[in-house]
């Protein structure tokens, strides 16, 4: 399997509920991204990992949990979500150039969430 | 702080017809631009980006985009439009060193036949 994959590509879930949000990529990056996107909303940032350490999180609420376990690898953690939570979720990676600075972005499928 | 306009929410095109897609942005220094495209329920991909060089940048699919700085303009263009060209179309800026991408808010693209 080649890219940027998420798992589930759909969720369904009530506030109460705890869930995680799964992305691997098959590129050799070493920075990987949160995004969200809202209906009628530009793309928002939500966290930013360099070699698997946190370097962005753009004042993202705390229900929102990330952890990069390796540069491979990059989880959201859910839990006691609000309706308005409700969007498209998206994972990216670069690569880091010689110089650590990110380059272009490859994006996975996202994954639909639907809050109750 | 560094912002992209694309000034047309929607936009119709008859298949064969020309289509000439607007992204403005708001930046001090040389920015990177990018083009994105997402179809119904898919993530973004990327069509073609800027960083330096030729203003007039080729991507994949038969998009081209040409950057005007003096109109600090990046605007996407097609001569011949497919069905399969409907899709949302994001223009994106980056700082380099910033780590940091800004997306418009994107236009959608309606192709009749």
């Amino acid at each position: 399997e080649t890219g940027v994959t998420q798992t589930p590509r759909h969720l369904v879930m009530g506030m109460t509920n705890k869930k995680s949000l799964k992305c691997e990529q098959h590129l050799g990056h070493n920075a990987m991204y949160w995004y969200k996107q809202s209906a009628k909303k530009p793309l928002e940032l939500m966290f930013v990992y360099n070699f698997k350490e946190q370097t962005e999180n753009n004042s993202v609420p705390s229900r929102f949990s990330p952890e990069c376990p390796n540069s491979s690898h990059l989880f959201l953690h859910l839990h006691t979500l609000q309706p308005e939570d409700s969007a498209l979720y998206l994972c990216a990676s670069s690569p880091l150039s010689g110089q650590g600075q990110q380059e272009t972005q490859y994006f996975g499928p996202g994954t639909r969430l639907l809050v109750l | 702080a560094q912002s992209v306009t694309q000034p047309d929410i929607h936009i119709t095109v008859s298949e064969g017809a020309s289509l000439e897609l607007r992204c403005n942005y708001s930046y001090g220094a040389t920015p990177y631009l990018f083009w994105y495209v997402q179809s119904p329920g898919q993530g973004l991909q990327l069509l073609l980006k800027y960083f330096s060089g030729d203003t007039l940048v080729q991507g994949i699919k038969g998009f081209e985009a040409e950057f005007k700085r003096s109109q600090s303009s990046f605007n996407l263009r097609k001569p011949s439009v497919h069905w399969s060209d409907a899709a949302e179309y994001f223009c994106a800026v980056a700082n380099f060193g910033n780590e940091k991408l800004t997306f418009g808010t994107g236009t959608r693209l309606t192709i009749i036949p």
